[in-house]
């Protein structure tokens, strides 16, 4: 039972370059969710998704797109990365059960870097 | 937007001393969570608490709501150097079982 893995774990691009962040659980939770994290700034969330085939906007979505094709995965996209987009990456998951008892499991991160 | 305001920000004590980290909100919350997260890895969640005024013990570690649901606090005794990471709290936020985190609390524990 892996829980929540994220590839890559580094990853520098050039401004204008786009990429794919994978996030993949094997818990068979519904809900799956991708933040970003700054320094001083907590975790802010930018999309997520209620199950297969079904994504939403979060705080900050501009400049970021996600697909959920099957249930264990959620990608999430920059078509063209900006330096602003600098940043470590979480995803996290959890069951569709209520708000009050639900944990969210969260991967590894990736770090990324834009110049 | 519900904010959770975290404080102090960075907290650096020896090895044996206590602390307490806050986290405040404007807003009432049905419940709030603290996470701890280490360096390099994601948050890993401590605690739960659901009732206005509950208090919850995790060895060391005392966690409190407050009882008009607007605030939480972490109070650590004897801290240890594994003690040492970002603490945040966080509150349910709308569907989808959303959560809204803190600005987080990082503190180091030296010997």
């Amino acid at each position: 039972n892996a829980g929540v893995t994220q590839t890559p774990k580094f990853r520098v691009l050039k401004t204008g370059q786009s990429m794919t962040l994978l996030c993949a659980q094997d818990m068979n939770h519904e809900y799956m969710y991708w933040y970003r994290q700054d320094p001083g700034m907590g975790l802010r969330l930018i999309h997520y998704s209620v199950g297969e085939g079904t994504t939403a906007k979060g705080e900050v979505p501009d400049g970021y797109n996600v697909s959920r094709l099957k249930k264990q995965n959620f990608l999430l996209g920059l078509e063209s990365a900006a330096p602003s987009q600098t940043s470590v990456y979480f995803c996290a998951s959890t069951s569709a059960g209520g708000p009050r008892t639900d944990t969210q499991y969260f991967g590894p991160g990736t770090r990324l870097t834009v110049l | 937007t519900q904010l959770l305001e975290q404080s102090p920000q960075f907290l650096s004590i020896q090895e044996g001393e206590n602390l307490t980290v806050y986290c405040n909100s404007s807003s009432v919350f049905s419940s709030l969570q603290w996470y701890r997260q280490e360096p390099g890895e994601g948050p890993v969640l401590l605690v739960t608490v659901v009732t206005g005024g509950e208090v919850k013990k995790l060895k060391r570690l005392t966690f409190q709501f407050g009882d008009a649901r607007k605030d939480s606090s972490l109070h650590i005794t004897a801290a240890q150097p594994g003690d040492t990471g970002l603490y945040l709290c966080a509150g349910p936020t709308g569907g989808g079982n959303k959560l809204t985190f803190g600005t987080g609390t990082q503190l180091k524990v030296e010997l």
